[in-house]
């Protein structure tokens, strides 16, 4: 099975400053990855399909990039309302592996 | 818009079996999508369980696949988890999910639509 992983595991950043998460995976996968914002005590909320493209309703500040096995999520300036951990999937094919999550808090 | 619904009971005792249903309101479980479940331990990180189609095909995890078996019924518009030997190791938060796609060579495996979450605890 392929394997996911992500970086960091958790960061501290400023409001306004711009927050990179990187996640890779262990074969190349194409475009088929997904990144996920889950807040404190809710459920995942899908941000980002087919590697870079926003989910309807997701503010701009948020991008994704990425094709074969590196990909990256950019906050391009981090709000208050951004804390959560960020998951990264794939889903070219089953099974579908999540990334063990980065934790983004306000410093 | 689609509305998903875990249901069932929220403790299990050990070596018995974890079984979980998800109600689909809003729209067909007969749609162009399968369903899939999806596992967070307590502060822990998201674990794809397995997935199953209208058709009756399903899809597991491999480290999970000897324990699992989800099906659907069409004519409840529901779809169903059942997870044997459990351990306490199992105790966590199970969502249902939605999965599609956009391009015909991917998986189904963009959840575009979750259920609340129903913490399961695994404890006699």
């Amino acid at each position: 099975d392929i394997q996911m992983t992500q970086s960091p595991s958790s960061l501290s950043a400023s409001v306004g400053d711009r927050v990179t998460i990187t996640c890779r995976a262990s074969q190349a996968i194409s475009n088929s990855l997904v990144w996920y914002q889950q807040k404190p005590g809710k459920l995942p909320k899908l941000l980002i399909y087919a590697a870079s493209t926003l989910q309807s309703g997701v503010p701009s500040r948020f991008s994704g990039s990425g094709s074969g096995t590196d990909f990256t999520l950019t906050i391009s300036s981090l709000q208050p309302e951004d804390v959560a951990s960020y998951y990264c999937q794939k889903y070219n094919s089953a099974p579908f592996t999540f990334g063990p999550g980065t934790k983004v808090d306000i410093k | 818009q689609v509305q998903l619904q875990e249901s069932g009971p929220g403790l299990v005792k050990p070596s018995g079996t974890l079984s979980l249903t998800c109600t689909v309101s809003g729209g067909s479980i007969s749609s162009n999508n399968w369903w899939s479940w999806v596992r967070q331990p307590p502060g822990k990180g998201l674990e794809w369980i397995g997935e199953a189609h209208h058709s009756g095909s399903t899809t597991y995890s491999s480290s999970l696949k000897s324990r699992v078996t989800i099906s659907v019924d069409k004519s409840k518009n529901q779809f169903s988890l059942k997870l044997s030997s459990v351990t306490a190791a199992d105790t966590a938060v199970f969502y249902c999910a939605r999965g599609t796609r956009y391009d015909f060579s991917t998986g189904y495996g963009i959840f575009d639509h979750w259920g609340q979450g129903t913490l399961v605890t695994v404890s006699s």
